[in-house]
């Protein structure tokens, strides 16, 4: 059973556009949220992270927001580019879990020039 | 990637071949992961390890072993390899709010 969904295997979007990608979570323990950017032949590089105390983290171009009751999370690119065409993974984490993390499935981007 | 390596980051087996994948990390930190990553799949957690001389089951820990040799490495080792063990393997260890990953193993299992 998934407990972090993604459920958009893929996203396309104009250049100078918004860019929305979507993360489920199921285990109300989860209490730490992060998104990951992957490219091709490359580990997974960290983006951006979010606390279950807030509902907003905003870091440049990238806002992570975190609805608790829904047990949703978003992240949101302004203004997307197209170096940021990559696979974005959702992952979830809770407090004594040793940083061990729990991923979504990656929603593959496409920001169109 | 910075502070994960891994070596190799290519290999081919045949079934039943043994061989041991190394990751090593200068962040000086007690905890390191071992995660694979199949098409259309996260990544999910093999092994980890939370300080020298620990290690734990992860997901999906069968047919997998590990070794934390000191509080640099953590070897994953696979003595009987099968063509279900065809993905890619990434080593982590944290950082500051988050994991830092190496950048992977590509292994083919014939």
């Amino acid at each position: 059973d998934q407990q972090v969904k993604q459920n958009s295997p893929s996203l396309s979007v104009q250049e100078g556009r918004i860019s929305i990608l979507n993360c489920d979570y199921t285990n109300s323990m989860f209490d730490y949220f992060l998104w990951y950017k992957k490219y091709p032949a490359e580990g997974p590089t960290f983006l951006i992270s979010i606390s279950s105390i807030k509902d907003k983290n905003e870091d440049g171009r990238f806002t992570v927001f975190l609805n608790k009751s829904a047990k949703h999370l978003s992240l949101h690119i302004v203004p997307s580019q197209p170096g940021d065409s990559a696979v974005y993974f959702c992952a979830a984490s809770w407090m004594d879990s040793s940083y061990k993390l729990i991923f979504g499935s990656g929603t593959r981007l496409l920001v169109r020039p | 990637n910075a502070g994960v390596t891994q070596t190799p980051k290519f290999q081919v087996l045949k079934t039943g071949q043994s061989m041991t994948l190394q990751c090593a990390q200068d962040m000086n930190h007690n905890s390191m992961y071992w995660y694979r990553q199949d098409p259309g799949m996260g990544l999910r957690l093999i092994y980890y390890s939370a300080s020298e001389g620990t290690t734990d089951k992860g997901e999906v820990p069968n047919g997998y072993n590990v070794s934390r040799l000191n509080k640099r490495e953590f070897s994953l080792r696979l003595e009987s390899a099968a063509p279900s063990q065809t993905s890619v393997y990434f080593c982590a260890a944290p950082g500051t709010d988050t994991q830092y990953f190496g950048p992977g193993t590509r292994l083919t299992v014939l």
